[in-house]
């Protein structure tokens, strides 16, 4: 158990729809990162939030954005889903740049 | 960016076996994790190490920073160890802290 907690489990949505995942930090943690992992590959840095400031972001365009809460708590938003959106969602919790500890993930399905 | 490499890319071994696998990176890091994805998709913590060696039981670690790459050893293979086991790695090129991962090794122990 990490300590970082992730809802919901699974959710299924329709093209075009927009969804809100969340993500609860490990006690003491003030960073939050998001992570897309598509089936087979390894998981690939969405962005980070440091003390609800967006402190950097992959490669992933405009329609996926975030929310960090004074709580340290997260959010990760996508407008417009596309079927290639499908994966399986995760977020990390860390103090700073120390060791990354993930939740369980959220697993999305765009039919 | 920076560039991670894992091999073998899959291995098969009996119980009671031991395995090395391998992780190149092509730039100087920061972080360095390993990590073994269970079946559900978790993300598992097996050690923070950017430089040096650690163990804990049957599972030990090195990374050699100067040379860019680290090995994680696992001795007296179990079932249960079977899974996919990502490295990942955050540069010290300067932007956000976001982990960069391999494509993985997935292990599979037969009884």
């Amino acid at each position: 158990e990490t300590g970082v907690t992730q809802s919901p489990t699974h959710l299924i949505k329709t093209r075009g729809q927009q969804v809100t995942l969340r993500c609860s930090s490990q006690s003491g943690h003030n960073t939050v990162s998001w992570y897309q992992q598509a089936l087979g590959q390894g998981p690939q840095f969405i962005f980070q939030y440091y003390r609800e400031e967006e402190n950097g972001r992959g490669n992933f365009p405009p329609r996926f954005s975030g929310l960090q809460f004074p709580n340290y708590s997260s959010e990760l938003n996508v407008n417009a889903l596309e079927l290639d959106d499908s994966a399986l969602y995760l977020c990390a919790s860390s103090l700073g740049a120390n060791t990354q500890y993930f939740g369980p993930g959220t697993r999305l399905t765009v039919l | 960016g920076i560039q991670v490499e894992q091999s073998p890319p899959d291995l098969i071994l009996q119980e009671g076996a031991n395995s090395t696998l391998r992780c190149n990176f092509s730039d100087s890091v920061n972080n360095l994790q390993w990590f073994h994805q269970n079946p559900w998709g978790q993300l598992i913590n097996l050690f923070y190490i950017p430089s040096g060696t650690k163990q804990n039981g049957r599972l030990s670690a090195t990374t050699v920073a100067t040379e860019r790459y680290s090995l994680l050893y696992i001795s007296s293979s179990q079932t249960t160890d079977s899974g996919v086991y990502f490295c990942a790695v955050v540069g010290t090129g300067g932007g956000a802290d976001g982990l960069t991962f391999g494509k993985g090794t997935h292990l599979i122990i037969q009884p």
